[in-house]
């Protein structure tokens, strides 16, 4: 079963500070990373993905991504109390376009 | 541009009744993926649906059935609900296999609860 890990947290960061979430997969045929952001009650929505090694900045978010190490992360910059939610790490298996989630990483972000 | 969704968004079953929740994917997708989410867990991936066939399942028992119509909407069916099937059912909508790289379009969820 391949798997995708996070720490489930909560990661607890004061407005303005970056929260730094991190995510480990265990197949090395993956290709592409997701990030998605879930809300209490809500679905998830999708704020990022990642195919090539190092960084992809998108607004207030940055993207990490190392396949030796089979890693991924994502930094929110300037957090804010909207940005408490839950964080999904996503990644397909290698030769399938389907992804598995992980658990998911809680955010709280207090003023 | 519509988006997914899902009905009903609640309900309630009790143990050994069967439910059917519904999707229609956002214009312009062609394949729909069922997803179950716990509380406190990642989406598992149930099974995905692609010109009106299963083309993927996970690990889930034969009791949890789908279809895809021509419309592309979609429907899962769970035969004989046991307790521990109380969660989000999450249809996602994303581009066809050949333009696909993973990424998912989630409807607002079906909050199945069984007592």
């Amino acid at each position: 079963q391949k798997e995708v890990e996070q720490n489930s947290g909560p990661l607890s960061v004061p407005e303005g500070a970056i929260a730094s979430l991190n995510c480990t997969y265990s197949d090395r045929g993956s290709q592409s990373f997701f990030w998605y952001r879930q809300y209490s009650g809500k679905s998830p929505e999708l704020i990022m993905s990642i195919y090539s090694n190092g960084d992809k900045e998108d607004g207030r978010f940055t993207a990490q991504l190392n396949k030796a190490s089979q890693y991924v992360s994502l930094l929110i910059r300037d957090s804010q109390p909207s940005d408490s939610a839950t964080y999904l790490c996503a990644a397909p298996n290698g030769g399938s376009y389907i992804p598995t989630f992980g658990r998911g990483t809680s955010l709280i972000v207090h003023p | 541009e519509t988006g997914v969704t899902q009905s009903p968004t609640h309900l309630i079953k009790t143990r050994g009744q069967q439910v059917t929740l519904r999707c229609s994917s956002q214009s312009g997708h062609n394949t729909v993926s069922w997803y179950q989410q716990a509380l406190g867990q990642g989406p598992q991936f149930i099974f995905q649906y692609y010109r009106e066939e299963e083309n993927g399942r996970g690990n889930f028992p034969p009791r949890f059935s789908g279809l895809q119509f021509p419309n592309y909407s979609s429907e899962l069916n769970v035969n004989a609900l046991e307790l521990d099937d109380s969660a989000l059912y999450l249809c996602a909508s994303s581009h066809p296999p050949g333009q696909n790289t993973g990424e998912l379009f989630f409807g607002e969820g079906s909050r199945l609860t069984v007592l």
